[in-house]
């Protein structure tokens, strides 16, 4: 499978501040998403990373908050704009190389929001 | 939309026990992932599997799509083997909410 490299891996921040999340794997790959995980839960799909095109996000999630790029098949950035504690979790994205394929998750970037 | 249903939510094990987690969903469902997440945070895809059975080593799964129901069994379990155990569905990934096992020697 693809090597998935997400940094940075952990941060702690100040509430007003926006932290940029950057996603690269060693090969290129179709499917591209990023994940929330909130402390002791589940994880959420924030949105769909759209190569060339603006992200898919779904319900609860919009672009101001957490504008995502992705500018080629192998890199994706999401940036958590406007810290407030609530925002404090686990990121992680995810790729897959197609339609009913495994998805495979990068560590991790672990954010603390004081 | 789809909803994802695990149980049991907590599991401990002594060592070399076997266990069965189970998932349930609520529609039929084209792709079906089972991760564990270790304590340090990393999400390991074991298996995809939206139908029929499938094993690696210790570990097997068996997804009955018809019945909207998948299992993943544990044999011979390890300290390793602790963590969150989740299931997924959907090509966007629909989680449950996870499995705590928890594994003593």
């Amino acid at each position: 499978s693809a090597v998935i490299s997400q940094k940075p891996s952990r941060d702690i921040c100040q509430r007003g501040t926006s932290l940029t999340i950057q996603c690269q794997v060693d090969s290129q790959v179709t499917m591209m998403f990023w994940y929330r995980q909130q402390p002791g839960q589940s994880l959420t799909l924030i949105a769909t990373a759209n190569q060339g095109s603006e992200a898919t996000y779904e319900s609860g999630f919009v672009i101001d908050k957490f504008p995502i790029s992705r500018p080629n098949l192998t890199f994706s950035t999401l940036t958590v704009s406007n810290m407030s504690p609530e925002d404090s979790s686990i990121y992680l994205c995810s790729v897959g190389a197609g339609t009913n394929s495994p998805l495979h998750f990068g560590n991790g970037t672990r954010l603390t929001v004081t | 939309g789809i909803q994802v249903e695990q149980s049991p939510p907590d599991l401990i094990l002594q060592e070399g026990a076997n266990s069965t987690l189970r998932c349930n969903f609520s529609d039929s469902v084209n792709n079906l992932q089972w991760f564990h997440q270790n304590p340090w945070g990393q999400l390991i895809n074991l298996f995809y599997i939206p139908s029929g059975t499938k094993q690696n080593g210790r570990l097997s799964a068996t997804t009955v799509a018809t019945e909207r129901y998948s299992l993943l069994y544990i044999s011979s379990s390890q300290t390793t083997d602790s963590g969150v155990y989740f299931c997924a569905v959907e090509n966007k990934l629909v989680f449950g909410a996870g499995t705590i096992l928890r594994v003593k020697s």
